[in-house]
């Protein structure tokens, strides 16, 4: 289940399960949206991004959807792996002259063997 | 392609001591990189953008004359800590902006592995 801790929500799911990791952003004139993954000591790995005129892109394994109606980003991983194991963060971004990343809580995921 | 490096991996240091950062783009140049830092179980937070040849823009908080930035070439930008205090202790992370691609990727950063910093 789900469940948000002091500081980072936590989801555990069970081997080839999939997978739902939501996140909430702020700036409704964010551009894109980018979903990295961060295992433990690491710096961050690109998964996958969205452009705002989009509402759903798909990788391999992997579903961004964006819902800018309600600011709300997910990210679905499909038979999740052990190797999935890690900190997810949404990020938002404007292009041009102010390009930056503003990063989401992030949510530790936990693949049950 | 478009790794980042860091160096060093790890550092401790004494407090009141200067601590140096190295971010490198390997395969790619980089105009514009950023520098986080990222306490534990928390998120990645901004503290300034570096930009090849000019000053570097700090995020509100940061103390630019304890946080000093280099951005020397169009591959290396360096990280001083200057006079480490406890308080600094965290990992800092550094990324390179890759210009948009007509791959669909857009306004993508890579990121370095990390500096664990622990000031005693």
């Amino acid at each position: 289940g789900e469940s948000v801790g002091l500081h980072l929500p936590t989801l555990s799911v069970q081997e080839g399960d999939n997978s739902i990791i939501n996140c909430a952003y702020s700036n409704s004139a964010s551009d894109y949206f980018i979903w990295y993954k961060q295992e433990s000591g690491k710096g961050p790995q690109f998964i996958i991004d969205i452009r705002s005129n989009m509402d759903k892109r798909q990788g391999q394994r992997v579903t961004v959807l964006l819902n800018k109606t309600v600011k709300h980003l997910s990210l679905q991983i499909a038979a999740t792996q052990p190797g999935d194991s890690a900190v997810y963060f949404c990020a938002e971004g404007r292009g041009g002259s102010n390009y930056k990343l503003t990063f989401g809580k992030g949510t530790l995921l936990t693949v049950n063997p | 392609g478009a790794v980042v490096s860091q160096h060093p991996s790890w550092v401790i240091c004494k407090s009141g001591t200067s601590v140096k950062i190295e971010c490198r783009s390997l395969d790619f140049q980089a105009t514009t990189m950023f520098w986080y830092r990222q306490f534990p179980k928390q998120s990645l937070m901004l503290m300034a953008t570096s930009n090849e040849g000019s000053k570097a823009t700090y995020e509100q908080g940061v103390e630019k004359d304890k946080f000093l930035i280099n951005h020397a070439s169009l591959t290396l930008s360096t990280l001083t800590v200057t006079s480490a205090h406890p308080e600094d202790s965290s990992f800092y992370i550094c990324s390179a902006r890759v210009q948009p691609r007509t791959s669909g990727i857009y306004n993508e950063q890579f990121f370095g592995p990390g500096t664990r910093l622990t000031v005693l």
